[in-house]
């Protein structure tokens, strides 16, 4: 049962531009969403994060926004670099312990 | 400071068989947690370790165990392997259990023929 989902499996964008990530789950009980990027042959790094009482988190060119009603959350990268090419992955967690449930992520690309 | 380390980074194991995969957590980590990430699918979690104690288990079956050391480093075994275990195997380290601030590792590749 994928709680999280990611339906994009890749994105393509051109530097300079946009990049819109987008991730749905499905437990309403998540109250934190975080967002990891990984490169190949690399663990996943944290790249930006959420609680459920906001609706937006801002860091950088990294913006996260959370539309709860929905069930939906989008990371948006402004602008794109070619450096930012990469698997991006939604998590989300409902335990205090920490357990996060992961999207299948999406593959970035940014060309020149 | 020291990331977490996973060993070894590939391996290929044949039905039956069993498995140990290592992790050395971050320092000052105390916390481990194992997840599973198939091929084109979500990373599923395995269990996660907190002081030496297993503190969460995801939906795997018993053939799935670990230990977690007094340094904080974590062993995952997996016994019986079939080839639906094929995929990287991550290891995260937090500061401690209720911490969502992990460091995970470069993964274990196990590929089961």
């Amino acid at each position: 049962d994928q709680q999280v989902k990611q339906n994009s499996p890749s994105l393509s964008v051109q530097e300079g531009r946009i990049s819109i990530l987008n991730c749905d789950y499905t437990n309403s009980m998540f109250d934190y969403f975080l967002w990891y990027k990984k490169y190949p042959a690399e663990g996943p790094t944290f790249l930006i994060s959420i609680s459920s009482i906001k609706d937006k988190n801002e860091d950088g060119r990294f913006t996260v926004f959370l539309n709860k009603s929905a069930k939906h959350l989008s990371l948006h990268i402004v602008p794109s670099q070619p450096g930012d090419s990469a698997v991006y992955f939604c998590a989300a967690k409902t335990d205090s312990w920490g357990k996060l449930q992961f999207g299948a992520g999406t593959q970035v690309v940014v060309t020149p | 400071e020291t990331g977490v380390t996973q060993s070894p980074t590939h391996l290929i194991k044949t039905r039956g068989q069993q498995v140990t995969l290592r992790c050395s957590s971050q320092s000052g980590h105390n916390t481990v947690s194992w997840y599973q990430q198939a091929l084109g699918q979500g990373s599923q979690f395995i269990f996660q370790y907190y002081r030496e104690e297993e503190n969460g288990r995801g939906n795997f079956p018993p053939r799935f165990s670990g230990l977690q050391f007094p340094n904080y480093s974590s062993e995952l075994n997996v016994n019986a392997l079939e080839l639906d275990d094929s995929a990287l195997y991550l290891c995260a380290s937090s500061l401690s259990r209720g911490s969502y601030g992990y460091t995970f590792g470069s993964g274990t590749r196990l590929t089961v023929v």
